[in-house]
């Protein structure tokens, strides 16, 4: 059974241009999340996803962020017009179910996508 | 003021001790309390997680979780060379969904 897949692992993109990040949760998996992790930061939480719908997007910067888990395919977080400042390791999450009263559903994560932006 | 502090270390140890993590948090809403380990350059996977206060064992590893004194610790024992990695506390809000709000990590190193 294979895990979170994320790929590109690395990706390297000059000021400006877009970057295209993948991630396919773990199989029976419908929910998915977006970390990103600074330098010598933590992990920090940008948007829950459900098969077509988002669900959380309040850690997600305001412009030239967006995210979508189409019903075929997988999820993809996009950063448009990428400045130095966005390079990080992006996580992906996936978990069976959301959360419920009493229950934690262990979100399983993926390797991360180091964006270097230049 | 972050939601959850944490030491970034480095932590250093002989092998065989026990190593002493914790983390402070200051939103009394979090109900779930979760400990990853992050080795380099790979994704976090979770070693434990408990609900609301207490502790809780497992093999070599225990967690505690302090409500009153929002202070939560992880405890490792016999600790290996193989444990050293970066040790992530997180939380979860129920009334905020199932998002996780992490620690900074702090780096354990385990000498032989």
């Amino acid at each position: 059974n294979a895990g979170v897949m994320q790929n590109p692992r690395h990706l390297v993109r000059r000021r400006g241009q877009e970057a295209r990040l993948r991630c396919s949760p773990m199989k029976g998996h419908s929910h998915v999340y977006w970390y990103r992790q600074l330098p010598e930061e933590g992990l920090k939480f940008m948007v829950y996803l459900q098969k077509e719908n988002i669900i959380d997007e309040s850690g997600m910067p305001k412009e030239r962020f967006s995210a979508e888990f189409p019903k075929e395919g997988p999820s993809i977080l996009r950063i448009q017009q990428v400045v130095r400042g966005d390079s990080a390791a992006y996580f992906c999450a996936s978990s069976p179910l959301a959360g419920g009263p009493g229950s934690y559903n262990e979100q399983f994560f993926g390797p991360g996508t180091r964006l270097t932006v230049l | 003021q972050k939601e959850v502090e944490q030491d970034p270390g480095p932590l250093s140890v002989p092998e065989g001790a026990i190593v002493s993590l914790n983390c402070t948090y200051s939103n009394s809403a979090f109900q779930y309390f979760m400990w990853y380990r992050q080795y380099s350059r790979k994704g976090p996977e979770l070693l434990m997680y408990t609900y609301s206060s207490g502790n809780k064992e497992d093999g070599r590893f225990t967690a505690q979780v302090d409500k009153s004194s929002k202070y939560i610790s992880l405890f490792i024992r016999d600790s290996q060379p193989s444990d050293s990695a970066t040790y992530l506390c997180a939380m979860i809000s129920e009334a905020a969904g199932n998002k996780l709000t992490f620690g900074g990590g702090t780096r354990v190193l385990v000498k032989p």
